[in-house]
């Protein structure tokens, strides 16, 4: 039973509008959840995170919200760029334990010029 | 930037045979970790260690066994190959602290095709 859902295996969005990545998970535990991005042929790299503290955190173009309640974050990118075209994974772990990050099944972004 | 070396990116082996698949990461990180990427199924954690000589089993562990002999060295080893470990292979590793303690810093990957 996946821990970490993202629902939507492909997202296609025009350059220069948003795109929205959508996360949901089922453990209450979880306290800490990043996102990160991943091209073909390399390894994922970190993109963004939040803890259970906050409900927002922004950087740049890249914005995730934390709905605690109903378990559910997403990934706003604002606007979308070709270069952005890549699969998007979701990630979720316990602060205060460091050992298992546990992800999603990832979501493959394509910005249409 | 920290960086970790797969040094294997494409390998093909054979049904039963031994398959080593080496990592390296020069940050001085403690915690390393081996996942296994396959399509709708994330990436889903096989081993990791939080220092040398030791190990912890994660999600996925049958069919493989790990070693770190040096702090910056983790291994992976599938001691008997078979058709259903074909798969990417990450490696990652990640530093101690509180700040960004959760980020991980993956390599490249390892694509291993078991016939």
């Amino acid at each position: 039973d996946q821990q970490v859902k993202q629902n939507s295996p492909s997202l296609s969005v025009q350059e220069g509008r948003i795109s929205i990545l959508n996360c949901d998970y089922t453990n209450s535990m979880f306290d800490y959840f990043l996102w990160y991005k991943k091209y073909p042929a390399e390894g994922p790299t970190f993109l963004i995170s939040i803890s259970s503290i906050k409900d927002k955190n922004e950087d740049g173009r890249f914005t995730v919200f934390l709905n605690k309640s109903a378990k559910h974050l997403s990934l706003h990118i604002v606007p979308s760029q070709p270069g952005d075209s890549a699969v998007y994974f979701c990630a979720a772990s316990e602060e205060t334990s460091y050992d298992k990050v546990i992800f999603g099944p990832g979501t493959s972004l394509s910005v249409i010029p | 930037d920290v960086k970790v070396t797969q040094s294997s990116r494409y390998l093909v082996k054979r049904t039963g045979e031994k398959v080593f698949l080496e990592c390296v990461q020069d940050m001085d990180h403690e915690n390393m970790f081996w996942y296994r990427q396959d399509p709708g199924l994330g990436l889903r954690l096989i081993y990791f260690s939080y220092d040398v000589k030791m190990k912890e089993k994660g999600d996925i562990p049958e069919g493989y066994s790990v070693s770190r002999e040096k702090k910056e060295r983790f291994s992976l080893i599938l001691e008997s190959a078979s058709t259903n470990q074909t798969s990417m292979y990450l490696c990652a590793s990640r530093g101690g602290g509180s700040s960004g303690a959760n980020v991980l810093t993956f390599g490249a990957g390892s694509r291993l095709t078991v016939l």
